[in-house]
């Protein structure tokens, strides 16, 4: 079955800097892989998906993440960070081949700092 | 705002009581998520419906239940409750959710179930 490792309980990130909150994923096959951002007593907010093509991904809020198939990686980036961006982040996987089963990571806290 | 709503927003209850969730997905969504996310569990799929029938099942308790009706919306049913239910409880949705798997589940802002 699919799985993803989000290895960073926290980042911590001055503002302006960029940030990165890293992830990586197992599936057997070809994989789906979605950011989610969970701010606090809120539900998840889509941010980006890698489903095929450029393994650049841009999403919402100026957050982008890169694919990396060797690596079976796939990191969420922000140039310059916002105190706004303080949230609980979420990586997610699906399998092509079980596109039902999506699995979250434990998440990971971004604390940007002004 | 997803545009998935759910109610109640809070729910507190008694061990061994029942008590039933509602999801109302986005307009035009045919399929319906639900998710528990704990403090020692994370975030777990529990069950998904599409246009009214189970369609995928993940960490679900046999004293958990749950239908998506004829309007589409759903309901999580959680029976025999127990302290370790305490939970948030997301429904998600999305457009298809059929074989290709690539279409977004948007979420609701959850319901806060406390059991005590």
């Amino acid at each position: 079955a699919q799985s993803v490792a989000q290895p960073e309980d926290q980042v911590n990130v001055a503002e302006g800097n960029p940030l990165t909150v890293k992830c990586t994923y197992s599936v057997s096959g070809n994989p789906y892989l979605f950011w989610y951002v969970q701010y606090p007593n809120r539900g998840l907010q889509f941010l980006l998906k890698y489903i095929t093509g450029d393994n650049l991904v841009k999403g919402s809020y100026g957050f982008e993440a890169e694919f990396n198939k060797s690596q079976t990686s796939f990191h969420l980036k922000k140039p310059s960070a916002l105190v706004s961006d303080s949230a609980l982040y979420f990586c997610a996987v699906r399998d092509r081949g079980n596109n039902n089963d999506m699995r979250f990571g434990a998440g990971t806290r971004l604390t940007v700092k002004p | 705002d997803s545009g998935v709503t759910q109610t109640p927003k809070h729910l507190i209850t008694a061990t061994g009581q029942r008590v039933t969730l509602r999801c109302s997905p986005r307009s035009g969504d045919l399929s319906v998520y639900w998710y528990q996310q704990s403090l020692d569990q994370g975030l777990q799929f529990l069950i998904q419906y599409y246009n009214g029938e189970e369609r995928a099942k993940g960490n679900i308790l046999e004293r958990f239940s749950a239908q998506q009706f004829p309007d589409l919306h759903s309901e999580l049913n959680l029976s025999s409750l127990e302290l370790g239910d305490s939970a948030l409880y997301f429904c998600a949705s999305s457009v298809q959710g059929t074989s290709g798997g690539i279409d977004t589940q948007y979420f609701g802002p959850g319901t806060r179930l406390t059991v005590l």
